[in-house]
């Protein structure tokens, strides 16, 4: 069955740039849109962006300045970036698909935490 | 589209039937879903399109609503099914999510 799996720094700097990678495994990342979503304690979860297989991209307007979303299908993977990140942005990020048939989160990673400190 | 759900939190005992609402901030149709989340794990899909069970979720789980008001219920609650229950709307983007319902043992 389709796994995700997140791998990336656990702790940033302030002001640098966080980057995160979902692979995927057991399925093809063809056909579906990709998605980052985070959690954390003071915001609940929050939908930061999603990607396409061919490259499209859709990103939350809170964060749009600062997020970049790529994929590398010869890899099956897609990958976060995330600049001038600063306390705020320490949360547990999550890569998830959506199937474009349901429009919901119906498989996630399980989660990397990622926190913001010098 | 704002996202907010009622109770923020309940506590229930094996076998009662339980119901969580979520309301949308604006018209949203159908497309809402619903996750249940437990410690340390990540949202698992229930309830896509406001009332289609995900596959390989028990039937005890239903959804209905449509426009801004929703409800989850789970008609007869078992042990695992003590967690924190997330609404979302994928009618827009930014797809936004409801702040939990968290359903603990009485």
């Amino acid at each position: 069955q389709v796994q995700l799996q997140e791998s990336g720094p656990g702790l940033v700097k302030p002001s640098e740039t966080l980057s995160l990678t979902c692979t995927v495994s057991g399925g093809s990342i063809s056909s579906y849109y990709w998605n980052w979503i985070r959690q954390s304690p003071g915001k609940g979860l929050e939908w930061i962006g999603y990607i396409s297989y061919s490259g499209s991209t859709n990103y939350n307007p809170s964060l749009k300045s600062r997020v970049t979303l790529s994929v590398d299908t010869s890899k099956n993977q897609f990958s976060l970036k995330l600049s001038s990140v600063t306390t705020a942005d320490t949360a547990i990020y999550y890569c998830a698909r959506d199937p474009l048939s349901s429009n919901a989160f119906d498989i996630w990673g399980q989660g990397t935490m990622v926190t913001v400190s010098s | 589209i704002q996202m907010t759900q009622s109770p923020s939190s309940l506590s229930a005992s094996v076998g009662d039937r339980v119901t969580i609402t979520c309301r949308a901030s604006q018209s949203i149709s159908t497309y809402l879903n619903w996750y249940q989340q437990k410690p340390g794990k990540a949202p698992n899909l229930l309830i896509y399109a406001a009332s289609s069970l995900q596959s390989g979720v028990p039937s005890r789980f239903s959804g209905s609503g449509s426009g801004t008001d929703f409800t989850l219920t789970i008609s007869s609650l078992q042990p695992e099914d003590f967690a924190t229950y997330y609404c979302q709307q994928s009618y827009s983007t930014p797809f936004t999510f409801g702040p939990g319902t968290r359903v603990d043992i009485k």
